[in-house]
């Protein structure tokens, strides 16, 4: 069973700083890997989609990579804002059209 | 976002009542998903659909039934509801046309059962 883990848990830190996620899972044979967006009582928003093939993915201020071979993704974001506060949560696909899901971090940005 | 609903967005029921949420999407979309979302464990899957009548079992799902019997609406049911099942439940679809295989989510379904 895939095991999907995101460290650290929490994450604090001031406007402007550019900062990096973790997501690190278990079995490299992979489908695809998503980031994710929640914010408090809200669903969750796509935030970069990595096919298996890929090994970055970029959308704005975000860049995600991937590394199969290690079992890692990255979040990368540039230049925080306040508004980038929320929780994040990484998913992997695997070939039997299932998801799953690390624990996520939560992400304070303060001005 | 895909044009995902869920209804309802909040139930309490008691324990031993039957339960059905549903979720409906406008875009025809062949797979879907049903999660929940419980404090230190992230999102877990209840149970998947790729098709009309065509359903299989996530990693939680004991307790729960689904059924399709149309490509827009994919129907969770909980039996008789415990309080263990109190928890959020989101229900997502996945893209199969391009290159991307996106999963979208819903805006979830707050479910007490006392």
């Amino acid at each position: 069973k895939q095991e999907v883990t995101q460290i650290p848990a929490a994450l604090s830190v001031p406007e402007g700083e550019n900062l990096v996620l973790n997501c690190s899972f278990t079995d490299s044979a992979i489908y695809n890997l998503q980031w994710f967006r929640q914010d408090p009582g809200k669903g969750l928003t796509s935030l970069l989609l990595i096919q298996s093939s890929q090994r970055e993915q970029t959308s704005g201020r975000l860049n995600a990579s991937l590394d199969k071979s290690s079992g890692r993704s990255t979040l990368y974001i540039a230049a925080s804002q306040p508004g980038d506060s929320a929780t994040y949560l990484c998913a992997v696909g695997s070939a039997s059209n299932q998801f799953y899901f690390g624990t996520g971090t939560s992400l304070t940005v303060i001005p | 976002d895909a044009g995902i609903t869920q209804s309802p967005r909040h139930k309490v029921t008691e324990t031993g009542t039957p339960v059905t949420l549903r979720c409906h999407q406008t875009e025809n979309h062949r797979y879907m998903y049903w999660y929940r979302q419980d404090p230190g464990h992230g999102l877990r899957l209840i149970h998947y659909s790729y098709g009309v009548k065509d359903t299989d079992k996530g990693e939680v799902s004991d307790g729960y039934s689904v059924s399709r019997s149309k490509t827009e609406d994919f129907l969770l049911t909980l039996e008789s509801a415990t309080s263990s099942q109190t928890s959020v439940y989101f229900c997502a679809i996945r893209e199969t046309s391009g290159p991307s295989y996106e999963q979208y989510f819903g805006p979830g379904t707050r479910l007490t059962v006392t």
